[in-house]
């Protein structure tokens, strides 16, 4: 158990549609990930956070926003959702630099 | 920015050693070198960093070069359990994350 939490495991929906991922990260971890694992593909990383503000921006495309609040858990917002859209997302923590703490991730299927 | 270049798939038997090298050409001076290990369905799990020479921990060493341009994760006799797909990942100064693309391991009976 790496201490990340990621709610919830499995979300299925329809394309267009909106969902919100959540990412509670490990007890005195400031910074938070999110990454994107399409199907038997490598990482794609897509947003870091840190201690409530944005610090790094990767491959995140205009329709995902993310954020993360005063108690440091982290929401990943996905709208206007299209099939290619299915993946893994897996969020991760770390004290700000080094060692980063995967979580299970959400397997989003969009259909 | 760094780009990461590691093989796409690797063969091994079971007690052997092995290395994996993933080349990072456009590394710069900061940059730092991470490797991590997934298995399928899981979450990556951090193995070992290094900025240069040679750094080692309980399950894996990892050899960097003077010019940085690459680097090898050595694991040690390796077991079926090693079996999963291996990640080396550039994070630079400002804070950007280059992963490659995985080399997937298979290690035989």
């Amino acid at each position: 158990d790496s201490g990340v939490t990621q709610t919830p495991k499995h979300l299925i929906t329809a394309t267009g549609q909106r969902v919100t991922l959540r990412c509670s990260p490990r007890s005195g971890d400031l910074s938070v990930y999110w990454y994107q694992q399409s199907l038997d593909q490598g990482l794609q990383f897509l947003i870091q956070y840190y201690n409530g503000e944005e610090r790094a921006k990767g491959n995140i495309l205009e329709r995902f926003s993310a954020q993360q609040f005063p108690d440091l858990h982290s929401e990943l917002n996905l709208s206007s959702l299209e099939l290619g859209d299915s993946a893994l997302y897996f969020c991760a923590s770390s004290r700000g630099f080094g060692e980063a703490f995967f979580g299970q991730g959400t397997r989003l299927t969009v259909v | 920015l760094a780009k990461t270049t590691q093989p796409i798939s690797m063969d091994s038997y079971e007690g052997q050693e092995v290395n994996i090298t993933c080349s990072h050409n456009n590394i710069a001076t900061n940059d730092y070198i991470t490797w991590y290990q997934q298995f399928p369905s899981q979450g990556p799990r951090f193995i070992i960093q290094g900025y240069k020479t040679k750094v080692t921990n309980e399950v894996a060493s990892l050899f960097i070069p003077a010019d940085r341009k690459s680097s090898t994760l050595s694991l040690p006799r390796v077991s079926l359990s090693d079996t999963a797909v291996y990640y080396c990942l550039v994070e630079d100064s400002n804070y950007q994350l280059i992963w490659g693309a995985g080399t997937k391991l298979i290690i035989k009976p």
